[in-house]
């Protein structure tokens, strides 16, 4: 069954709202990795996060990685429409060799 | 950085035909492809994973006689949805890591349709 959840699965906001969406997985991961996927189009890498309680910032976007490596948060600071999209996180189990969980994926919609 | 290229990126096809979708690494050598599948507004589902020269691992419920996959070269992974039915319209979707690389590069997706 599904190991990586996401939450929330929708989020609407006014533009220059924050935003954020939470990963927990029920298992211990190696990395995490974050993406984006725009209407019609294909993920996108972000960034990956592989310490325990690291933090890592790319403009108003801050990822962090739980002390345990079980959960992973994406957020947005003063939100924009071309932040439109659905925000994947992505995660390599210590048992899973290369392959790619991704948790079920967080719709953002921005209204302008 | 690493592109992959896919094609079709949409095609629409009978009932009871076979469609083969491409995906090449342009800049890089990819010993491992991964082909997901994704339903409206749903995440990524892991199908199969595809290693230059041997076979296919295929995830559980996935049936490997329907999906074929081959990875004869470096650079060149192939997905078959053979005898395709309405059911098998979907978002098909490969990816691969470039040596050196974090993330995963993605295909551009193939909007596959059966009629």
């Amino acid at each position: 069954g599904q190991q990586v959840m996401q939450i929330p699965q929708y989020q609407h906001v006014q533009e220059g709202e924050d935003f954020t969406t939470y990963c927990n997985s029920s298992t211990t991961l190696s990395n995490i990795q974050w993406y984006k996927q725009r209407p019609g189009g294909h993920p996108v890498f972000l960034i990956q996060l592989v310490k325990s309680g690291e933090v890592k910032k790319q403009k108003r976007l801050t990822f962090q990685f739980g002390e345990a490596k079980k959960n992973s948060s994406l957020h947005i600071t003063a939100t924009q429409t071309t932040d439109v999209g659905t925000y994947f996180c992505a995660g390599r189990l210590e048992t899973s060799g290369s392959r790619l969980t991704f948790g079920e994926g967080t719709q953002l919609t921005v209204n302008p | 950085g690493a592109v992959v290229s896919q094609h079709p990126s949409r095609v629409i096809c009978k009932s009871g035909t076979s469609v083969k979708i491409e995906c090449r690494s342009l800049d890089f050598q990819a010993t491992t492809m991964f082909w997901y599948r994704q339903f409206p507004k749903q995440s990524l589902m892991l199908m199969a994973t595809s290693n230059e020269g041997s076979k296919a691992t295929y995830e559980q419920g996935v049936e490997k006689d329907k999906f074929l996959i081959n990875h004869a070269s470096l650079t060149l992974s192939t997905l078959t949805v053979t005898s395709a039915h309405p059911e098998d319209s979907s978002f098909y979707i490969c990816s691969t890591r470039g040596r050196g690389l974090y993330g995963y590069t993605f295909g551009s997706g193939t909007r596959l349709t059966v009629v």
